[in-house]
């Protein structure tokens, strides 16, 4: 069975650190692309950040880019999000998602995210 | 960057109603547009890809369409169990994804 369980949530005070984890099973970690989706108290979904499957490429949402780094361990099936000078605004539950390429034959449709984490949740707060 | 946008944010039907939901992008995507649906307290589950075909296991009341930069959603015999917030979502070819903002359905 697939398997997506996130960690190390918490409450955070502005400007400090804090990385997640996601633990992956049921799959071949080393075949799919990875994402960071977030999700603030009663709003929208924000995607946050993605990381190929061979980790060679990394790209981020510009409300992140340059304080929030991914990663991830194929030896251990563990996807990470390094948070760093957090802010208020940061605060949401964390979703570790895998990413599936959309294609039917020779048709392609993109991406979509085919499994979810259960989320975890990060208060930035004083 | 491409921007989506959702019409209406919410609504309110009756069991048994059609429901339409509309997706536009800023930009032509083609066809490279999903639907998810989202029930309170739980993660997304993906609906619709390719802006019309249906995921597996996803009961056929539920469709997709448009190509380009319109796209529409339809529940066309309303549940109770479809109460939840709908999003459309667009990939690029950097696997960057763009979330629109959601619909809330409720049941009457």
């Amino acid at each position: 069975q697939v398997h997506l369980v996130e960690s190390g949530g918490g409450v955070v005070q502005p400007g400090r650190s804090l990385r997640l984890s996601c633990s992956a099973s049921g799959f071949t970690f080393n075949s799919c692309a990875m994402h960071w989706v977030r999700q603030a108290p009663g709003k929208g979904l924000d995607w946050v950040a993605v990381i190929w499957d061979d980790g060679t490429n990394k790209y981020y949402a510009d409300s992140v880019e340059g304080r929030f780094t991914v990663s991830r361990d194929t030896s251990e099936s563990t996807l990470y999000l390094q948070m760093s000078s957090l802010r208020a605004e940061d605060t949401a539950v964390y979703y570790c998602a895998r990413d599936r390429k959309l294609c039917s034959g020779d048709t392609c449709y993109g991406e979509a995210i085919d499994i979810w984490g259960q989320g975890t949740m990060v208060t930035v707060s004083s | 960057d491409i921007q989506m946008t959702q019409s209406p944010s919410s609504l309110s039907a009756s069991v048994g109603d059609r429901v339409t939901i509309t997706c536009q992008a800023s930009q032509d995507i083609n066809n490279y547009l999903n639907w998810y649906q989202q029930k309170p307290g739980r993660a997304p589950n993906l609906l619709i890809y390719g802006a019309s075909n249906l995921e597996t296991g996803v009961p056929s009341r539920f469709s997709g369409s448009g190509s380009g930069t319109d796209f529409t959603f339809v529940i066309s015999d309303l549940q109770p169990e479809d109460i939840a917030t709908y999003y459309c979502q667009h990939s690029d070819n950097l696997l960057r994804f763009t979330f629109g903002p959601g619909t809330k359905v409720d049941v009457k």
